[in-house]
């Protein structure tokens, strides 16, 4: 079936540094949506994307509007409270009128003083 | 921002018990969604809906009902609880055919003793 592959599985940043994540998709997808998972377990939305980039505050996402098969969460001067489990999810093959999502691994991000 | 209200939150079960997931949204959504997640698995989906009275299976049903007896409510059922059914699970609701935006519910914690 239908895939994302999510990457790294971990990374631990120090405080001030930036890095990005990565989903690359098996199949072209319509959208994609990133969401942090805190350690009460919630689910967070940060984005959806149909296309482009949203940014917002230090937090910006990106999905490969040309052959939609990867999506990137870049984190800017990376703080403490945004340590926990970060998933994409993939929805809609671009020819079908309804396809659930498919969910990344999660990326379990640490940062570090 | 879309409501999606669980209950209960934490629940206890014993082996072979009957256990009832409800999932309330108020943002008139037509989707509503089951997950489950489990380390190692990410969130995989059980049931889901497109409106009143409709179920569909996900990708793991075995073992699991669902209910949608109306736009609000969505219920995930488990008729014969088995310890391997111990997990988290989340409810979600959409609105426009997989592609959408899912907004989640804070998660139940099912233990199956």
């Amino acid at each position: 079936g239908d895939q994302v592959e999510q990457s790294p599985s971990a990374l631990s940043l120090h405080e001030g540094t930036d890095s990005a994540l990565r989903c690359n998709f098996t199949t072209t997808m319509r959208s994609v949506q990133w969401f942090r998972q805190n350690s009460r377990g919630s689910l967070i939305s940060l984005f959806y994307l149909a296309s482009g980039t949203k940014e917002n505050g230090r937090l910006k996402s990106a999905f490969d509007s040309k052959e939609r098969r990867y999506s990137t969460l870049h984190i800017r001067d990376a703080q403490l409270e945004d340590s926990g489990t970060y998933f994409c999810a993939a929805g809609g093959i671009a020819s079908s009128s309804f396809s659930k999502l498919v969910f990344g691994q999660g990326t379990s991000l640490s940062v570090v003083p | 921002e879309a409501a999606v209200t669980q209950s209960p939150r934490n629940k206890v079960a014993v082996t072979g018990g009957k256990v009832t997931l409800s999932c309330n949204q108020t943002n008139n959504h037509n989707n509503m969604y089951w997950y489950r997640q489990d380390t190692g698995h990410g969130l995989r989906l059980i049931h889901y809906s497109y409106g009143a009275g409709s179920t569909e299976k996900g990708d793991i049903p075995d073992g699991y009902k669902a209910s949608r007896p109306s736009q609000e409510n969505f219920s995930l059922i488990l008729e014969l609880a088995t310890p391997s059914q111990t997990s988290v699970y989340f409810c979600a609701s959409g609105d426009r055919g997989g592609s959408e935006r899912l907004f989640f519910g804070h998660g139940t914690k099912l233990s199956v003793l």
